[in-house]
Formats: C-alpha cells, structure tokens, sequence
C-alpha cells in the first residue's frame, strides 16, 4: 500500500511570509502527526490529529497551526516565517494513535531566506 | 514527562564488526521504546519496539535491543554491520497509559561504516 505522502518536498520561502504543508496518511490511517527536525533542536512534537481533532500539541509558538480533514489529510500552516523556522518537518501516521504503527513520510525540506 | 539521551553523537565501525548504540530513557512508568533509522534526505524508519513482555527485542535489518529497567536503557546492537547500515539512528519514548501521543527523541547517533 501506498506509504504516507508529504508534499511539498523542497520549499524555499522568504521571511515574514507563510507556509502551508500537506500530509496524506496511509489509507485507513487516522492519527496523523507532525514533527520538526534541525540539527539543533533535534526532533520535536508538533501536533496530533485523529478524527479532525487535535488531541496533543507540543510546545510551539501559535505561528504553528494544523488541522485534518474528513480524508484524514492534514496541513500544517506556519505563519510570519523565521530563519529559525527551517527544518525538515516530517509526518507520521498512524490507525489510533497507537505510537507503535506511527509510519514515517519522507519529509519536506523548508528553508527560509 | 519523558526524556531520551543517547551518549554517542557519533560512532565509527568497520564493516563486518558488531555495533552498539546506547540509549537512556526518564520515564515514571513503563515506557514504550522505540529505535528509527533516517537516511540522509529520508524520513524516519521504524527498526523495532519495545512495549512490553521479552526485555530482548528483535528488529528489521538484523538489529535487536534490550531493555533493562534496572538501567533505564535501551541499547541497540547488530553483529555484523554493512556498509548499509551507516545512518543516523533515534531512540524515541512514548509515555504509556497516558493521552499524549507524542514520542520524545533522543539526539541521535550517526553510525559511520568504513570498508
């Protein structure tokens, strides 16, 4: 089956301006969540999807957003963009939530100018 | 809340030779454990898990780790790396019995395999 699809992959934005990412869990899947990756924080919690409720968000300014949709897709929208906020975000899903299935996208690369 | 330290940022090994990547965890309770994998440019792979029951894991590619309460660790091992098996490897915790579905990652160790 398909795995999970992030898209973009590569986006480059300028600062100030704002971003919107997309996540397509696998099929039946209906956890979704988001994690940040830079080589100075390190992997951090975002957020966490099921049923389009955000169950969980992790310690973020309110320029992070997310939401679901009734497909189980997700977006994550960072607003008023910093350098800081390059990073690789990645998500995950998974059927319930259950941290054991959580399956991995590939990631896509923002980078801020 | 829970917390993940791996001691070695960085671990060369020769290809054919055994390797060990450590892992600590701070958990009150019994934790869920994991270990992932990441290729440059990749998102993160799953290599094995630890939930409950056998303390001695076993994983894809050959690799198993051992939980021991006792040390609060959750150490990785393979006997026999090749040369496919250089990446970056995270440890991650899940806070069991709670709501949070969240995992907490170690900084990861970079595994370096020379011929």
């Amino acid at each position: 089956k398909a795995g999970v699809t992030q898209t973009p992959r590569y986006l480059i934005k300028t600062r100030g301006q704002q971003v919107t990412l997309s996540c397509s869990p696998i099929s039946g899947h209906r956890s979704v969540s988001w994690y940040q990756q830079t080589p100075g924080q390190g992997l951090q919690f975002l957020f966490e999807y099921f049923s389009e409720t955000q169950r969980n968000k992790g310690n973020f300014p309110g320029r992070f957003s997310g939401r679901q949709f009734s497909n189980s897709r997700s977006e994550m929208n960072v607003s008023t963009l910093e350098l800081g906020d390059s990073a690789l975000y990645l998500c995950a899903s998974s059927q319930t939530g259950d941290m054991g299935g959580y399956t991995f996208g590939s990631g896509t690369r923002l980078t801020v100018v | 809340a829970q917390s993940v330290t791996q001691p070695d940022i960085h671990i060369t090994v020769s290809e054919g030779a055994s390797l060990e990547l450590r892992c600590n965890y701070s958990y009150g309770a019994t934790p869920y454990l994991f270990w992932y994998v990441q290729s440059p440019g990749q998102g993160l792979q799953l290599l094995l898990k630890y939930f409950s029951g056998d303390t001695l894991v076993q994983g894809i590619k050959g690799f198993e780790a051992e939980f021991k309460r006792s040390q609060s660790s959750f150490n990785l091992r393979k006997p026999s790396v090749h040369w496919s098996d250089a990446a970056e490897y995270f440890c991650a915790v899940g806070a069991s019995g709670s709501n949070d579905y969240k995992l907490s990652f170690g900084a990861g160790t970079t595994v370096t395999v020379r011929a």
